[in-house]
């Protein structure tokens, strides 16, 4: 029931790439409102990975990269590492709402 | 260097009331919306709205519409999250953020604030 549909796990062995979804509607990514995403461990402060569709924040690796198109957006973990085990939200804005929306979050696993 | 300082973790019962603080520093308090978001344990992230120090310009989640106050202070540089009625379901860790406006992103977080509403 979120309005912004991400995929509830995806997993993948060291050294691949992963990719998670984001799936909105024409009233918030595709309105043209930016996607942010973070890699979150409960109990600490999510970290912020992609501001702005594909933009990387210091001292993120380019391993994580995100890109948009239409209605979707999707975050990119190449050469995947253990330390990546976490949880990762996408979040827009949505101007029914005229407030911000995460998605459902995506727990990824390195195998 | 930014920083956002949250108070402490709190226990409570159900029917009390309750606010948490969330005090900044390293830049100017009144030229960013600051963003409250919520973590129930096991469940993912959710939003509970924002505010604009300058002038108090506030927007809430449509789930949190009555149930929640935000606030500032100026003179402290601090951010309140404010319920008067706590409810057992408003156990959950809170975070407050910094935003550039109210479609970006959140670059900077406080460490937390622990909520437990328990009789």
């Amino acid at each position: 029931q979120f309005v912004l549909t991400q995929p509830p796990s995806v997993s993948g062995a060291p050294g691949q790439r992963v990719t998670i979804s984001c799936t909105g509607s024409s009233s918030n990514i595709g309105a043209g409102y930016d996607v942010h995403w973070y890699q979150h461990a409960p109990g600490t402060p999510p970290k912020l990975l992609i501001y702005g569709n594909n933009h990387r924040p210091s001292g993120v690796p380019d391993r994580f990269s995100g890109s948009k198109s239409g209605t979707s957006a999707s975050l990119a973990i190449t050469g995947l590492q253990a330390e990546d085990e976490a949880d990762y939200y996408c979040q827009s804005y949505d101007r029914n709402l005229s407030g911000s929306i995460f998605g459902g979050g995506t727990k990824l696993t390195a195998l | 260097e930014v920083q956002l300082v949250q108070s402490g973790a709190e226990v409570k019962k159900p029917g009390e009331s309750l606010t948490i603080s969330c005090t900044i520093s390293g830049y100017t308090f009144t030229g960013y919306w600051i963003g409250w978001v919520r973590q129930v344990p096991g469940k993912g992230l959710e939003w509970l709205g924002f505010i604009y120090p300058l002038d108090s310009n506030t927007r809430y989640s449509p789930s949190f519409q009555g149930r929640v106050t935000l606030s500032v202070d100026k003179s402290i540089n601090s951010a309140f999250l404010h319920w008067s009625r706590l409810k057992a379901s408003d156990t959950a860790m809170y975070f407050c953020a910094r935003l550039p406006g109210v479609a970006g992103a959140l670059h900077y977080w406080g460490q937390g604030t622990l909520v437990n509403v328990s009789s």
